[in-house]
């Protein structure tokens, strides 16, 4: 079965300083690894994706993705926060040797990042 | 792009009614999940289809729960029987490809008085 942990419900950080968000995942196989934004009373939105290759995944709206298949982990970065960033992050997975519903996507319980100003 | 649309946008129904959702994929796309989320929680996947062929259903799924996506297009989700634990917001992703990115809907948010 497969999994995602993402270890830290909230985040803060300062406006202009790095920012951190964490997952880790358990699959069978390779995973695709996927992260998604969501803002209040909204859907999630799409911010980038890593399937296979480079492990630094670029994103939008300036978010990076490292991918550590040793650790088993897909942290979020950014280099520098902004206000506007201030959201919940929710990281996702799917096993690529799973069957039936267990490929579709599994997500993680979310992490609130704020940004102070 | 005019992206996924969910109607309504909340619902608000006496335990024991009908409640039937429904969802407007991205036009092109071929692929059409539906997931609840409850407050705290990521997305928990019910079903999907490709077309109009269901083909993954999640135990989430009980038999007070159907979906239909009758010609490829657009698709509904109906609760019979709603109980308390059916308050969630319902999301609708389309996506399409296997591989792509999935796409959502701002949700339907249901709440059972």
């Amino acid at each position: 079965a497969q999994s995602v942990a993402q270890p830290e419900d909230q985040v803060n950080v300062a406006e202009g300083n790095p920012l951190t968000v964490k997952c880790t995942y358990s699959v069978s196989g390779n995973p695709y690894l996927f992260w998604y934004v969501q803002y209040p009373n909204r859907g999630l939105q799409f911010l980038l994706k890593y399937i296979t290759g480079d492990n630094l995944v670029k994103g939008s709206y300036g978010f990076e993705a490292e991918f550590n298949k040793s650790q088993t982990s897909f942290h979020l970065k950014k280099p520098s926060a902004l206000v506007s960033d201030s959201a919940l992050y929710f990281c996702a997975v799917r096993d690529t040797i799973s069957s039936g519903s267990a490929r579709q996507l599994t997500f993680g319980s979310g992490t609130q990042l704020t940004v102070l100003p | 792009d005019t992206g996924v649309s969910q109607d309504p946008r909340h619902k608000i129904t006496k335990r024991g009614q009908n409640v039937t959702f429904r969802c407007d994929p991205i036009s092109e796309h071929n692929r059409l999940y539906w997931y609840r989320q409850t407050l705290g929680q990521g997305p928990e996947f019910l079903t999907y289809f490709q077309n109009e062929a269901q083909l993954e259903k999640s135990r989430l799924l009980s038999d007070r729960f159907s979906a239909e996506r009758p010609k490829g297009s657009f698709s509904t989700l109906e609760i019979q029987r709603t109980e308390q634990g059916d308050s969630a917001m319902y999301l609708c992703a389309s996506s399409l490809g296997e591989y792509q990115p999935q796409h959502f809907g701002d949700g339907t948010r249901l709440s059972i008085l």
